[in-house]
This record gives structure tokens, sequence and C-alpha cells, in this order.
């Protein structure tokens, strides 16, 4: 069982926009600002997508964007394109000793 | 642009031991934190361990301690996770990722292409 808790999938279609949800608890989300998403297509690893909550790193489309509300992350996707269907995984800091921990996953299917 | 590139796919036996090495290509990891990351078949990923070289501090999630060891050689910029007493549940993909910064709350933002490691007798 994963530490963050988040749908096991959202569907779309292109042109659409999909929010996924990410929900902890005040040791992770809720107390720190470092949360990071992550894309990940079969057999590929993990692409970061946001980090620090909103933050894109260059490459990323802007069609990424990332929120938090207390112990809740969320990564909205807008214009959904076919080549975004994938898994997505948030990641949060910790205060324990596990100093980083993941949601089970969500995968995104574009219609 | 620094690559981190892994070592290749391991099948062990239960019981046995696996080192599973990771470099950074087209530059160092002298200035990032590094973690091990696994991900067992149809599962999110977990956080195992990971260590800042530049302060030579090392961490091991509860989970993993006296299991894992993480080992550094600054002079080839190769970090080395070695997961003893493997069993059928350690089956999974390990990845070693950089920080983008020299402490841990840095988010993960290069990732190795993953190594598949799988225990089977």
């Amino acid at each position: 069982q994963s530490a963050l808790t988040q749908p096991a999938s959202v569907s779309g279609s292109p042109g659409q926009s999909i929010t996924i949800s990410c929900t902890g608890t005040t040791n992770d989300v809720g107390s720190y600002n470092h949360v990071s998403w992550y894309q990940q297509h079969p057999g590929k690893a993990p692409k970061v997508m946001i980090f620090e909550v909103s933050n894109r790193p260059s490459g990323v489309s802007n069609r990424f964007s990332g929120s938090k509300s207390g112990n809740t992350a969320s990564l909205t996707i807008s214009g959904l394109q076919a080549e975004d269907g994938a898994d997505y995984y948030c990641s949060s800091y910790t205060n324990t000793s596990t100093l980083w921990v993941f949601g089970g996953g969500t995968q995104l299917t574009v219609l | 642009q620094v690559q981190v590139v892994q070592s290749g796919t391991e099948v062990k036996k239960p019981g046995s031991s696996v080192q599973v090495s990771c470099k950074a290509s087209g530059g160092t990891f002298s200035n990032h934190a590094i973690s091990w990351v696994r991900q067992a078949p149809g599962q999110g990923p977990e956080w195992m361990g990971g260590v800042i070289p530049v302060f030579g501090t090392l961490n091991y999630a509860q989970k993993f301690q006296g299991r894992v060891t993480i080992t550094t050689d600054e002079s080839t910029s190769t970090v080395y996770m070695e997961l003893s007493s493997l069993r059928s549940e350690d089956t999974a993909v390990y990845y070693c990722a950089r920080h983008g910064g020299n402490y841990y709350f840095h988010g993960m933002d290069v990732w190795g292409q993953g190594t598949t490691v799988t225990v089977s007798s």
C-alpha cells in the first residue's frame, strides 16, 4: 500500500483537461512544498513533470500544472494529447526515515 | 546534460545479494544527492535510500535498514547499491536518481534507465 493516495485511473478526450489528486498527511504533503509529479510510459523510467508543487522543468509543456491545498496535491493537464497517455505518480518529501514517499500511480487514458 | 547509466539485468537466487551500479555520464554527482528507488511490477515507486557524496551522508529507509548498503566511488562518479538476503518480493526494477541539489528535499530530476532484478529459485 502506497503512502500517498491517487485515483487508479482517469480518462479524457483530446483537448480536454483532467486533474489527478494526491492525498498525503501532515508528515509529507501537508508540511512540505517538496512535491513532484512523474510521468512514466511502459518500460521507461519516470520523467519529472512538476517539482516543488508547481514548477515545470525546462522542456515540459505548459499544459502541465501543479498545485497543493492542505494534505492534497494536484496535477492538471490541459489540452490533452494522445502522447499524454501514461502512468502518473506523485511524490513528496517526508519527515520520516523514508525521506520520499510515492503514490500508487494513476493511469491516464486519452480516449 | 548529465545522464545516469545503470548496470544490466540481474537474476539472483533467494538468499543471495545483488549489486547495482549507477554512473554519471557527461557530468558528476559531486554536488547532488543520489537516491535509489525501486518499483515492483504494477506498483508505485519506493524510496530505498540515498547518499550525499559532498557531505558523506548516507540515509536508508527503515524498511531496508540492515539489508541495503550504498557506496560511492567519486573517482569514477559511480554509486553502488547492494541489497542482501534477497527474496522473491525484491523482484523489481531498481532506479538510481539524481536530486536537483545537494539535499534530499530537492526532487529527483535525472533518472537512470533502471535495472531489472529478478529473484527466483
